[in-house]
């Protein structure tokens, strides 16, 4: 069955960095883009970012581009969300997810791992 | 980028009642849209696709509606396990992005 397992969250003062890390089993990874959601504390989701099947493309939202990077590493069958100079703002559960079967939307979620930026 | 608005924000309703939520784009996505519900420290889960494609597994009480830049997620008799947040989301253009969320409240 398909697992998506985060890793890498904590607490981390503002402009420091961090990585996160998503294992992903069940699929076969190398074939697939992946995607980060997050979400602030009490409010709704975020989308942040995507890496192409194959890592060479991705795309992230205003609000971390300059500051974030996803990458993937289909021999480890891992994705990572590189996050330097981060912010209070950026405190967040951060999903990774998939659009594997469907025509479109993220229909496998891991269960999040948690980033809290304060000093 | 697309924004997504949801209305209501909180919609409170019973056991067995007909509820609609609805998602506009802010420009056309044309049915690029997908459903989501979430229940508290959970993760999201999906719900339907291309507007009105239920995922498999999910209670066909749940349908969607709409294409262009409004959309509309009806659940047609509420169960007690539908009490929760839903959202709707655009994948027609990056930055993809969601709508703010409806709680749905006894």
């Amino acid at each position: 069955q398909v697992q998506l397992v985060e890793s890498g969250g904590g607490v981390v003062q503002p402009g420091r960095s961090l990585r996160l890390s998503c294992a992903a089993s069940g699929f076969t990874f190398r074939s697939y883009g992946m995607h980060w959601v997050r979400q602030a504390p009490g409010k709704g989701l975020e989308w942040v970012a995507v890496v192409s099947y194959d890592g060479s493309i991705q795309r992230y939202a205003d609000s971390v581009k300059g500051r974030f990077t996803i990458s993937k590493d289909s021999s480890k069958n891992t994705l990572y969300l590189q996050m330097n100079s981060l912010r209070a703002e950026d405190t967040a559960v951060y999903y990774c997810t998939i659009n594997l079967v469907s025509t479109g939307g993220f229909d496998y979620w891991g269960q999040g791992t948690l980033v809290t930026v304060s000093s | 980028d697309i924004q997504m608005t949801q209305s209501p924000s909180t919609l409170s309703a019973s056991i067995g009642d007909r509820v609609t939520i609805t998602c506009r784009a802010s420009e056309s996505i044309n049915s690029w849209l997908a459903w989501y519900q979430q229940k508290p420290g959970k993760a999201p889960k999906f719900l339907m696709y291309k507007a009105s494609t239920l995922e498999s597994g999910v209670p066909s009480r749940f349908s969607g509606s709409g294409s262009g830049t409004e959309f509309t997620l009806t659940i047609s008799s509420l169960q007690p396990d539908d009490f929760a947040t839903y959202y709707c989301q655009q994948y027609n253009t990056y930055p993809y992005s969601f709508g703010q969320g409806t709680k749905l409240e006894f």
